[in-house]
């Protein structure tokens, strides 16, 4: 199993549609999850960590579930802007730990 | 406020040419890190660094070296340019190293191809 798994889209959705990202994780012990996002020939930003408790802003949401080592990303009333790569990323653990970034998922919405 | 800043933006080399792609971040952080980005493969750990003095290897090391001779600077040197090197590079740093959950910051990267 590899270390981060991402569905392999690509997603296209019409504008105001409801869309859910799911990433695995195959190390139990990882501390810390981020989701990035990047545009097209862009560079990756950071577009919100992941918490135990789950976390939102505005329209995304962003859940952990530790017990199935996953991590979502949900976002709500898609806009044309939100047309981008997610990428998920985890920490695995440790002070020595390099983050794993996912390969990424497509999001193409269409007016 | 620069930011991560990467140079240059865009390079074609011959096979066995040798050159340096710089990165440079004024946010004063500890931690920096060498990515590349190959399509279907995701972004790939080439090498990092914790502080002054102290470089490590990442997932992808061969073929590249590094330094990190000030706080600021991180360049990342292809001693002998392959065409497997064709790719975008990407610097980012963070105030601490991964376990301290702290957001990666990516310069603007590096698209490299390699004839």
């Amino acid at each position: 199993r590899k270390e981060v798994e991402q569905d392999p889209g690509p997603f296209n959705v019409p504008e105001g549609a409801t869309v859910a990202f799911n990433c695995t994780y195959s190390n139990s012990a990882s501390q810390s999850f981020f989701w990035y996002r990047q545009d097209c020939r862009k560079e990756p930003k950071l577009l919100m960590s992941v918490y135990s408790s789950g976390n939102e802003d505005g329209r995304f949401t962003a859940q952990l579930n530790r017990a199935s080592q996953y991590i979502s990303l949900l976002i709500r009333d898609s806009k044309l802007s939100d047309s981008a790569t997610y990428l998920c990323v985890v920490n695995p653990a440790g002070a020595n730990s390099k983050l794993t970034f996912g390969k990424g998922i497509t999001l193409s919405v269409r007016p | 406020n620069a930011g991560v800043t990467q140079t240059p933006k865009f390079q074609v080399l011959k096979t066995g040419q040798s050159m340096t792609l710089q990165c440079a971040q004024d946010m004063n952080h500890e931690y920096m890190s060498w990515y590349r980005q190959d399509p279907g493969m995701g972004l790939r750990l080439i090498h990092y660094s914790v502080g002054a003095g102290i470089t490590d290897q990442g997932e992808v090391p061969n073929g590249y070296n590094v330094s990190r001779s000030t706080t600021e600077d991180f360049p990342l040197r292809l001693l002998s340019a392959a065409p497997s090197q064709t790719s975008v590079y990407f610097c980012a740093s963070s105030l601490r190293g991964p376990h301290s959950n702290q957001p990666q910051h990516f310069g603007d990267g590096t698209r490299l191809s390699i004839l």
